[in-house]
């Protein structure tokens, strides 16, 4: 079946832009998860969804970054006003009922984000 | 508060050798742990997973990993590494406080297996 797919695959836009990037969840899962990739820094956690309800917002960087999810499914990250040191891959995961501990993630292939 | 540490940043092994992956964990309960890969250009992809049992889980690709409580420990480990092995391999956790919702992920292990 499809994975998860997101989009675009690759951004570049000048600093102070706002952009929005796109994830389609596997069809079913109903936890969604936003992480930012960046070169030496690992997977940064932004935020989750349990179906449309994000419970912990707390990793999101700052008040420019913002995310929802409709209808349980598809989720859109939003940055406002971007700057460089938001350059980074985006990668979003999705797995099975949120109450399960030992539900691995299915991620996407990501957004590679540049700002200029 | 949950974290992961690997503690290595990369690890070269010669084609055939066994390999170790090393990976550290701090819970407030029972861990739930997690190894992925990530190949180049590609997106992560699950390996395998502890949830409760025997300590030597095994995976995909041949890989397996050993749960040691004591230790607090989930190192990966296989017993003949493959060229096409090299990659990037990210430990995670999960843990009762939030409700298991939140994964914490290491920074990753660049693994080169040299032909």
């Amino acid at each position: 079946g499809a994975g998860v797919s997101q989009s675009p695959s690759n951004k570049v836009t000048e600093k102070g832009k706002d952009v929005e990037l796109r994830c389609d969840p596997i069809s079913g899962h109903t936890a969604l998860y936003w992480y930012r990739q960046s070169l030496g820094q690992g997977l940064e956690f932004l935020i989750y969804f349990q179906g449309n309800s994000a419970p912990d917002k707390s990793g999101l960087p700052s008040d420019r970054f913002s995310a929802e999810r409709t209808g349980g499914s598809v989720s859109t990250l939003t940055i406002q006003r971007t700057q460089q040191e938001d350059s980074a891959v985006y990668l979003c995961a999705s797995s099975l009922a949120f109450s399960g501990p030992y539900n691995e993630q299915f991620f996407g292939p990501g957004t590679r984000l540049t700002v200029l | 508060a949950q974290s992961v540490a690997q503690p290595e940043d990369q690890v070269n092994v010669a084609e055939g050798n066994p390999l170790t992956v090393k990976c550290t964990y701090s819970v407030s309960g029972n861990p739930y742990l997690f190894w992925y890969v990530q190949y180049p250009n590609r997106g992560l992809q699950f390996l395998l997973k502890y949830i409760t049992g025997d300590n030597l889980v095994k995976g995909s690709y041949g890989f397996e990993a050993e749960f040691n409580k004591s230790q607090t420990s989930f190192h990966l480990k296989k017993p003949s590494a493959l060229v096409s092995d090299s990659a990037l391999y990210f430990c995670a956790v999960r843990d009762k406080a939030g409700g298991y919702q939140k994964v914490t992920f290491g920074i990753g292990t660049k693994l080169q297996v040299i032909p």
